[in-house]
Order: C-alpha cells, then sequence, then structure tokens
C-alpha cells in the first residue's frame, strides 16, 4: 500500500528565504507525482505535475524534482514571499488496482514579512 | 474556463436526511473521483470513475453512493448521512486514470452533519 510523508509538517520562515519541502513514498511504480497548493478552508491548486519519466519541473520560482527511484520528491520555492503561506500538498498517481491520488499530510509554511 | 465545480460549498443538514452534492467537469475528462479531508488524516478517496457507467470503491466507501450516467457529471450521495460524515469533500477529474496530464479539483464543499 502506497504511503506518502512530508516533512516537515510545519514550517515558518522570513520572507526572502529559499526553502525545500520534502515528499516521500513507499512504492516507486507510480504514473506521477504532483504539487498542490492548499490556502485555509480552500480547494487545491496544482502547481507542478512531474510525470514518472521526468526528473523535474519548473515553473517560476518553484522547482520540483523526483527521484523514483529512492521514494523521494523535493519542492523547492526561491526568494519566498508572504503570499507563499500554505499547506503544500505532495501526491502521488498510483498503479495497479485503485487508480487514485495518494496524498501525504502536508506542510503548513508560514511566510514571516 | 476550465473546471470542476462543485455545489454546494456549504451544507448543514441533520442525520439521516439524505443529500447530493454534484460535480461538474468541461474538460471531457473521463476519470473522476471524489475526496475527503479530515484534520489528521489527510485526503483520503472515497470513489472514482474511469468513464461512464464504471465506478469503484476508493479507500472509504461506507455511507456514500455515487453514479456516472454522464461524462460530465459524478453526483456523491449521501442516503444516510451522519455525524462521522461532517468533512470537506473535494471531487477531481483527469483526462484519463493515468493522471497524465493532472488532475484538477473542484473547491470543495463543507458538509456539516448535526
Amino acid at each position: 500500500k502506497q504511503e506518502v510523508t512530508q516533512i516537515p509538517a510545519a514550517l515558518s520562515v522570513p520572507e526572502g528565504e529559499n526553502l525545500v519541502l520534502n515528499c516521500s513514498f513507499t512504492d516507486s511504480a507510480i504514473y506521477n507525482l504532483q504539487w498542490f497548493r492548499q490556502d485555509p478552508g480552500k480547494g487545491l491548486t496544482s502547481l507542478l505535475l512531474i510525470q514518472s519519466s521526468q526528473r523535474e519541473q519548473t515553473s517560476g520560482r518553484l522547482n520540483a524534482s523526483l527521484d523514483k527511484s529512492s521514494g523521494r520528491s523535493t519542492l523547492y520555492i526561491a526568494a519566498s514571499q508572504p503570499g507563499d503561506s500554505a499547506t503544500y500538498l505532495c501526491a502521488v498517481g498510483t498503479q495497479g488496482g485503485s487508480e487514485k491520488l495518494v496524498f501525504g499530510k502536508g506542510t503548513k509554511l508560514t511566510v514571516n514579512p | 474556463e476550465a473546471q470542476v465545480t462543485q455545489n454546494p460549498r456549504y451544507l448543514i443538514t441533520v442525520t439521516g436526511k439524505k443529500l447530493t452534492v454534484t460535480c461538474s467537469q468541461n474538460m471531457n475528462h473521463e476519470y473522476m473521483s471524489w475526496y475527503r479531508q479530515d484534520p489528521g488524516l489527510g485526503l483520503r478517496q472515497i470513489y472514482y470513475s474511469m468513464n461512464v457507467e464504471v465506478t469503484d470503491k476508493g479507500d472509504v466507501p461506507e455511507g456514500y453512493k455515487v453514479s456516472r450516467k454522464e461524462k460530465r457529471n459524478f453526483p456523491l450521495i449521501l442516503e444516510s448521512p451522519s455525524p462521522n460524515q461532517t468533512s470537506l469533500y473535494f471531487c477531481a477529474s483527469s483526462l484519463s486514470f493515468t493522471g497524465e496530464a493532472g488532475y484538477t479539483f473542484g473547491s470543495g464543499t463543507r458538509l456539516t452533519v448535526v
């Protein structure tokens, strides 16, 4: 059974800092990995999607990497801003049986002005 | 605009009163699914549908029903809601079950059962 873990559970940084969020998964048989952002009480906004054959994806100040063999992904946020404060969720598209996204429990990020 | 639309956004109901949460997507996606999000438990899949008339259970299907009569719609039905179904619900869709184009989520439905 696929399990996804995100570390740390919460992170507080000063504005302008570069930071890394971590995601690990137990089963490397995945279709893809997707990073989402969730603001309190709101829906999920897709940030980056990495296919299983890819190593990384970039969008603006965000860069996500994927190492399928070791079951790890990182989300790098450059020059953080207060508007980046949110919960970041990592989700893995699983193969075989019940096709679904398996989510980590998220990292709650606070960027202080 | 490409989107997944859920209704209602907020709902308070009483135990045992049947309700339906609607989900509609305008992207011609084949795959649709429902998740619930609870504090400390994260997002868990309730049901999914790989195409019209094809549905299957996710991790937490008890107390829920779904139907997929049309490609664009995937309603979630609670025949007899109970307080433990109080949660934040999300509908999601993808071009196919492999999710190669990623998943799009609705804005969520916050359900309270009293």
